[in-house]
C-alpha cells in the first residue's frame, strides 16, 4: 500500500497563475481532506469530502476549489494564485467508521507563490 | 466553531526526562481528541487518541489525559529519546462532525 500520495512535492507559481494539486489514496477511504500548514498556525482545513462526488467547505476555503470525481482521488485547485497561498498543503484520508477516526496524511506539497 | 489552544510552542528536555504538552478546547460537544507527531519533511502521523468517555489512555511511553470539566487534555511522554524530537499537534472534533481542529503545534527537542 502506498497510502496517501501527493503530487507535485514542490511548486513555484507566479501571482495569478493556476494549478491543481492531486491527492490519491489506495486504502478505499470514504473521507478525504485538504489542509494547509503555516508556521505557528497548525493545520487548517480547506475543504473536505465525505464520498465520491461530494465536497464541503472547511475553515479556510476562499481561493480554492476541489473535486472528488473518483473515490481514490481528491483534487485541490487554485484558479488565481496569491502570495497568501504560499504554504505547505497536506491531504489526508480516513475511514467512515464508529471505531476508528485515524486520518492518514500524505507527505505534503510545498507551494510558493511569488 | 471549535478553538484549540496548545502550549508550549517549544519544549526542550534532556534524554530520559518526561515531556508534557497541554491543550484546551472551546466546544464542550467535542468528543474525540487525537495527537499527531510530525517529523521534519513528513506529514503528521497519529500517535494516540482519546474519546470523551475515557479519562486516560496509555500506550507504552506515551499517555493522554482528558479533563472534560476543564476542557483540557494533555500528552505525556516518559523516558524521552532523541527520536521523540518532532512537532506534536493536538486536535479536537465535535459530535457529528468529521473535521478536526488542530492546535498550533509544539516543537519538542530531546537533548542527548
Amino acid at each position: 500500500n502506498a497510502g496517501v500520495t501527493q503530487t507535485p512535492k514542490f511548486r513555484v507559481l507566479k501571482t495569478g497563475q493556476s494549478m491543481t494539486l492531486l491527492c490519491a489514496q489506495d486504502m478505499n477511504h470514504e473521507y478525504m481532506y485538504w489542509y494547509r500548514q503555516d508556521p505557528g498556525m497548525g493545520l487548517r482545513l480547506i475543504h473536505y469530502s465525505v464520498g465520491e462526488g461530494t465536497t464541503a467547505k472547511g475553515e479556510v476555503p476562499d481561493g480554492y476549489n476541489v473535486s472528488r470525481l473518483k473515490k481514490q482521488n481528491f483534487l485541490l485547485g487554485l484558479e488565481s494564485a496569491a502570495p497568501s497561498q504560499t504554504s505547505v498543503y497536506f491531504c489526508a484520508s480516513s475511514y467512515e467508521s464508529a471505531s476508528t477516526d485515524t486520518q492518514y496524511f500524505g507527505p505534503g506539497t510545498r507551494l510558493t507563490v511569488l | 466553531g471549535e478553538n484549540v489552544e496548545q502550549h508550549p510552542s517549544t519544549l526542550s528536555v534532556q534524554e530520559g526526562d518526561s515531556a508534557v504538552i497541554k491543550c484546551t478546547y472551546s466546544d464542550s460537544a467535542s468528543n474525540y481528541f487525537p495527537w499527531y507527531k510530525q517529523e521534519l519533511g513528513k506529514g503528521p502521523q497519529l500517535i494516540i487518541d482519546i474519546r470523551s468517555n475515557v479519562g486516560e489512555k496509555k500506550d507504552q511511553r506515551i499517555a493522554v489525559t482528558l479533563n472534560k470539566t476543564a476542557k483540557h487534555f494533555s500528552l505525556h511522554i516518559t523516558e524521552t529519546q532523541p527520536e521523540d524530537s518532532a512537532v506534536y499537534f493536538c486536535a479536537a472534533r465535535g459530535t457529528g462532525r468529521r473535521a478536526l481542529t488542530f492546535g498550533s503545534g509544539t516543537r519538542l527537542q530531546v537533548q542527548p
